[in-house]
């Protein structure tokens, strides 16, 4: 167990509809990574939040946001979905932020089906 | 192309012997990972190099800079070693992170 938790483990949903995916980093880590997997595309990395702050911005879609608020937890809004966002959706935590320094500590994920 | 290459795609090996994955990139990087991701999904953080070679029990990462290729040893392979491995690297420059398409290993006993 990492200590990093995400909520819902799945979800199925629309096309067209908007949900949110959330992230609880572990205790003391101040930075948040949201990642996307398909079978696709592989591993992309979509956006990096600080201590509320954005810090850096992958592949990320206009149609998708984020935003870590102040007790640190974290979620992923995704808009007008489409059946090629289907993915599963991994949140990671470090302490400091700092990708060239530190170990990400990933949570299990949450699957989303979009029909 | 992708800017991050891995081989081989897939491998099968059996148990007790040496392993090796292999991460090709294109450009200058600040610093490399090596992921782990197990059947059920969750992924762990193995490694993480910006020079030279770590070591963790019979996990062994090392890295070569000017040929900007990194590889992934583990000795004595077992079973419980069956997992897709993932190279992820963070280029100068650039504050995201590309990830490599995955080892798929499979450990016979």
């Amino acid at each position: 167990d990492s200590g990093v938790t995400q909520t819902p483990k799945h979800l199925i949903t629309a096309t067209g509809q908007r949900v949110t995916l959330r992230c609880s980093p572990r205790s003391g880590d101040l930075s948040v990574y949201w990642y996307q997997q398909s079978l696709d595309q592989g591993l992309q990395f979509l956006i990096q939040y600080y201590n509320g702050e954005e810090r850096a911005k992958g592949n990320i879609l206009e149609r998708f946001s984020a935003q870590q608020f102040p007790d640190l937890h974290s979620e992923l809004n995704l808009s007008s979905l489409e059946l090629g966002d289907s993915a599963l959706y991994f949140c990671a935590s470090s302490v400091e932020g700092l990708v060239i320094k530190e170990t990400q500590y990933f949570g299990p994920g949450t699957r989303l089906l979009v029909l | 192309k992708n800017e991050v290459e891995q081989s081989p795609q897939n491998l099968t090996a059996q148990e007790g012997e040496f392993i090796t994955i292999n991460c090709s990139y294109s450009v200058g990087i600040s610093a490399l990972h090596w992921l782990q991701q197990h059947p059920g999904g969750g992924i762990v953080s193995l490694f993480m190099l910006s020079s030279g070679k770590k070591k963790h029990g019979r996990l062994i990462a090392t890295i070569n800079i000017q040929e900007k290729h990194s590889s992934l040893h583990i000795t004595a392979s077992h079973p419980r070693d069956s997992a897709v491995y993932i190279c992820a690297v963070l280029f100068y420059n650039n504050n995201d992170m590309r990830f490599g398409a995955g080892t798929r290993l499979t450990v016979k006993p």
